[in-house]
């Protein structure tokens, strides 16, 4: 069973440009969840979603961050009019039923380093 | 609001000896969860050991093991005959019951001198 796969590992931008990040989680998995990890700081939850729905986005910046989650297909964290301070790791979690009440835990993917130049 | 608390920035134990990482949290919650993430040089999240708060029984895998004081909202995580692949980022982390985000502590560096 392949775990939760991100793509891609390493992304550079100009400020300005639009960053797209993907997330495939492991098979059979519905749940999504994204993290930010800004240099030496821990992770910080940014959106939770299911297939086709946004369960909590109270993590996402206002402005300029999207997510979505389609019924087919990975789920992508969208950048637009990247700046310097969005440099971080984005990491992508998943977790076949939501973590609470169960005993679900949130597998994690390798994570997308984004550099904006 | 629950809050995460690591106060080691860097611990180094020597290989084969044992180790204890701190972590307090802050809550209201009676029912939560509690874990312990590594994140070695390649940056992956790999989970170490999870902790229920309802379980007073410490949670252990292998050389990993918890001690885990629910009264003074603490969750420490002991390593055991520490070995070099040990070295690595370690994040304590925290979720309600009622719901779904994990809430990291600002972690602490694991160094395992030879």
């Amino acid at each position: 069973n392949a775990g939760v796969m991100q793509n891609p590992r390493h992304l550079v931008r100009r400020r300005g440009q639009e960053a797209r990040l993907r997330c495939s989680p492991m098979k059979g998995h519905s749940h999504v969840y994204w993290y930010r990890q800004l240099p030496e700081e821990g992770l910080k939850f940014m959106v939770y979603l299911q297939k086709e729905n946004i369960i909590d986005e109270s993590g996402m910046p206002k402005e300029r961050f999207s997510a979505e989650f389609p019924k087919e297909g990975p789920s992508i964290l969208r950048i637009q009019q990247v700046v310097r301070g969005d440099s971080a790791a984005y990491f992508c979690a998943s977790s076949p039923r939501p973590l609470a009440g169960g005993q679900e835990t949130q597998y994690f993917g390798p994570g997308t380093r984004l550099l904006v130049l | 609001a629950q809050t995460v608390t690591q106060s080691q920035p860097e611990m180094s134990v020597q290989e084969a000896e044992t180790v204890t990482l701190s972590c307090t949290y802050d809550t209201s919650e009676s029912d939560y969860y509690l874990f312990w993430y590594k994140q070695p040089p390649s940056r992956q999240m790999i989970l170490v050991i999870r902790q229920e708060a309802y379980k007073q029984q410490n949670a252990t895998e292998n050389r990993f093991s918890v001690n885990f004081q629910k009264a003074a909202k603490s969750f420490s995580l002991k390593i055991s005959d520490s070995q070099l692949g040990d070295a690595a980022m370690y994040f304590c982390a925290y979720s309600v019951d009622s719901s779904y985000k994990l809430i990291f502590g600002s972690g602490t560096r694991l160094l395992v001198r030879p």
